[in-house]
């Protein structure tokens, strides 16, 4: 079944660690890809989105991610976190149908991250 | 800019009554609108898409009967859950498409139902 994926659904980094989450997925064609997050207690935020040109997008808050078409992948860094980025992390997808396009989003089962001070 | 509320942002209610949940675009006007439903440590799920002024397009497997959606207004689009059973119980959340295919959705809070 198409869908998108986030390998990590828990991760714990010591603040000033670099941060990886991978997201892949299976929808061939155009796709738009985004990362959102949820902050505690708080509602989905766009972090960053990719709809084409330069496959390295920066977003807000230090995020960047890279969109990689050969290995359906859109994975998030951010080199160096930080306390406040503790918060949940969803990847997703807005896949293109033949003949036609669809703007419905799907999301992935998020990624929980956990930094330490 | 482009704030989506929810209310109500909690509710409990009997097995068999009706709740309505608003979204609105308290700072742009959204054509489209959507719901989607998110179960506990689980991801989003789209429920519907909701067009002003027209009918709502739902997702294979969501009842149309049952969950009722209203977009009267460019603000404002409503889902109203119709005689709610315990396996209702949920996390709603809306969102707002800022501007037409621009693909960029704004989410509201949520609303959570707990259905007794």
């Amino acid at each position: 079944a198409q869908s998108v994926s986030q390998h990590n659904h828990h991760v714990i980094l010591s603040e000033a660690a670099s941060l990886e989450l991978g997201c892949n997925y299976s929808y061939g064609g155009t796709v738009n890809l985004f990362w959102y997050v949820q902050y505690p207690g708080q509602h989905l935020q766009l972090l960053l989105k990719y709809f084409s040109g330069d496959p390295l997008v920066k977003g807000i808050k230090g995020f960047e991610a890279e969109f990689i078409k050969s290995k359906f992948s859109f994975n998030l860094r951010k080199p160096s976190v930080q306390w406040s980025d503790t918060a949940e992390y969803f990847c997703a997808v807005i896949p293109s149908l033949y003949g036609g396009a669809t703007n419905k989003l799907i999301f992935g089962t998020g990624t929980l991250l956990a930094v330490q001070p | 800019g482009a704030v989506v509320s929810q209310h109500p942002s909690w509710v409990i209610c009997k097995s068999g009554t009706s709740v309505k949940i608003e979204c609105r675009s308290l700072d742009f006007q959204a054509t489209t609108m959507f719901w989607y439903r998110q179960f506990p440590k689980q991801s989003l799920m789209l429920m519907a898409t909701s067009n002003e002024g027209s009918k709502a397009t739902y997702e294979q497997g969501v009842e149309k009967d049952k969950f009722l959606i209203n977009h009267a207004s460019l603000t404002l689009s409503t889902l109203t859950v119709t005689s709610a059973h315990p396996e209702d119980s949920s996390f709603y959340i809306c969102s707002a498409e800022r501007g037409v295919g621009t693909d960029t959705q704004y989410f509201g809070p949520g609303t959570r139902l707990t259905v007794l």
